[in-house]
């Protein structure tokens, strides 16, 4: 089995819909992120957690809402999206060691398109 | 404040031809960490290689290459005798011990034509 997974792949989603995505890591690790991929923009992480601890959120606006139940699921709870958050979001986990590098390995995507 | 930047937008080149991808990280960190990421059509990162700032020896791997200068802060990607499934946009990213953060480049897309 692959070792990040993520559901669904593609979603559309109106603007006042609620809706949630899912990333399950299956490498053992103790870090989970999200990112979001935007068309022409750099790669921006989100969320960050570290043993089901919240440990970043960049200024990421309230209509996400991350979730991480055990240190091997995460989800992002959608709701009342604007057209600009469509995206690619992209889940990743990592082991991190002492000094806190590490490797992030990522999940497939779900491709995301708020109408 | 830490950065990476890849110079190169987007590179184009027939199929056989060699490719340099470039990637300069600029931090105060002596202690830091390099990465290769590949991100096919399909839009999973896929990780490549990850190098340490006290390691200067380069690495190969079948037709993937990296060479680190430390004294530039510089970590290229060279693919040899490139194939249209190289196709793909690279990311290159950093982390140094004192941001806790992995920092990412904006990509360079490169497409192998037949």
């Amino acid at each position: 089995e692959t070792g990040v997974t993520q559901t669904p792949r593609h979603l559309v989603m109106g603007m006042t819909n609620k809706k949630s995505l899912k990333c399950e890591q299956h490498l053992g690790h103790n870090a989970m992120y999200w990112y979001k991929q935007s068309a022409k923009k750099p790669l921006e992480l989100m969320f960050v957690y570290n043993f089901k601890e919240q440990t970043e959120n960049n200024s990421v606006p309230s209509r996400f809402s991350p979730e991480c139940p055990n240190s091997s699921h995460l989800f992002l709870h959608l709701h009342t999206l604007q057209p600009e958050d469509s995206a690619l979001y992209l889940c990743a986990s990592s082991q991190l060691d002492r000094v806190g590098q590490e490797t992030q390995y990522f999940g497939p995507g779900t491709r995301l398109l708020v109408l | 404040a830490q950065k990476v930047t890849q110079a190169q937008t987007e590179i184009s080149v027939v199929e056989k031809e060699d490719v340099t991808l470039d990637c300069v990280y600029e931090t105060r960190d002596t202690t830091y960490y390099l990465f290769w990421y590949k991100q096919p059509p399909s839009g999973e990162l896929v990780f490549l290689i990850r190098r340490n700032s006290f390691d200067e020896q380069n690495e190969i791997s079948g037709r993937y290459s990296w060479n680190f200068q430390k004294s530039t802060s510089s970590f290229n990607f060279t693919i040899t005798a490139s194939q249209v499934v190289d196709s793909a946009v690279y990311f290159c990213a950093g982390f140094g011990v004192s941001n806790y953060q992995l920092i990412w480049g904006a990509g360079t897309k490169l497409i192998i034509k037949p």
